[in-house]
């Protein structure tokens, strides 16, 4: 069984402000896991994933996130936001548990992005 | 490469009326799937597909048939449509043999059912 947990539907920072995405995750086996960006009107793309190996991925447009088994964290940083980051941000979980390899998405958080 | 498309953007029906939503795609990826997209609810799973010739329910699959007779093509269908089935309708696909790989997903498909 897996489990996402975002915290907060909605986040507003200011341009040039530090952003922060919380994930928390649950799975029974070692997951993979992923943050997609929806832009207005579009589909979802991937930023990052997190498969094996090094802990912080480096993502698209500046964005970071650092798996902290520990913690079952994948939280989202971006130092310094764009107007062009206002969009709602998915983070999902996956694990290879044999069978079907269900994704779980979290609810998304809409990120605004104040000027 | 288009990559993941579908057809068509926006649709309303009147309830009871039927239709099919079309997904392709042209990356040779043998995993397909239809979610829905409703406010404050995420991506919820309604059926997928591990293959050509098969399908199985996600999560929310009442109300919704599917086929995948060609590899690259992934039909959903509602057969009598109720104005519960307003919402946005995405199909992705992803290679099959690990889930390390990420989704592609189409532009959605926006319906709305009166």
């Amino acid at each position: 069984a897996q489990s996402v947990t975002q915290l907060g539907s909605h986040v507003s920072v200011s341009e040039g402000a530090l952003v922060l995405l919380r994930c928390n995750y649950s799975s029974s086996v070692p997951p993979y896991l992923f943050w997609y960006v929806q832009y207005p009107n579009q589909g979802l793309q991937l930023l990052l994933k997190y498969t094996t190996g090094a802990t912080l991925v480096k993502g698209i447009n500046g964005f970071e996130a650092e798996f902290k088994k520990s913690e079952t964290s994948f939280h989202l940083t971006k130092p310094s936001a764009h107007m062009s980051d206002a969009a709602e941000y998915f983070c999902a979980v996956t694990a290879n548990s044999g069978g079907y390899q269900k994704v779980t998405f979290g609810t998304g958080t809409k990120l605004q992005v104040i000027p | 490469n288009a990559g993941v498309t579908q057809t068509p953007k926006f649709r309303v029906l009147k309830t009871g009326q039927s239709m099919t939503l079309l997904c392709a795609q042209d990356m040779n990826h043998e995993y397909m799937y239809w979610y829905r997209q409703d406010p404050g609810m995420g991506l919820r799973l309604i059926h997928y597909s591990v293959g050509e010739g098969t399908t199985a329910k996600g999560e929310v699959p009442d109300g919704y048939n599917v086929s995948r007779l060609k590899k690259q093509n992934f039909l959903l269908g509602l057969e009598s449509a109720a104005p519960s089935q307003t919402s946005v309708y995405f199909c992705a696909s992803r290679v099959g043999w690990t889930s390390s790989y990420e989704q592609y997903f189409g532009p959605g498909t926006r319906l709305t059912v009166t």
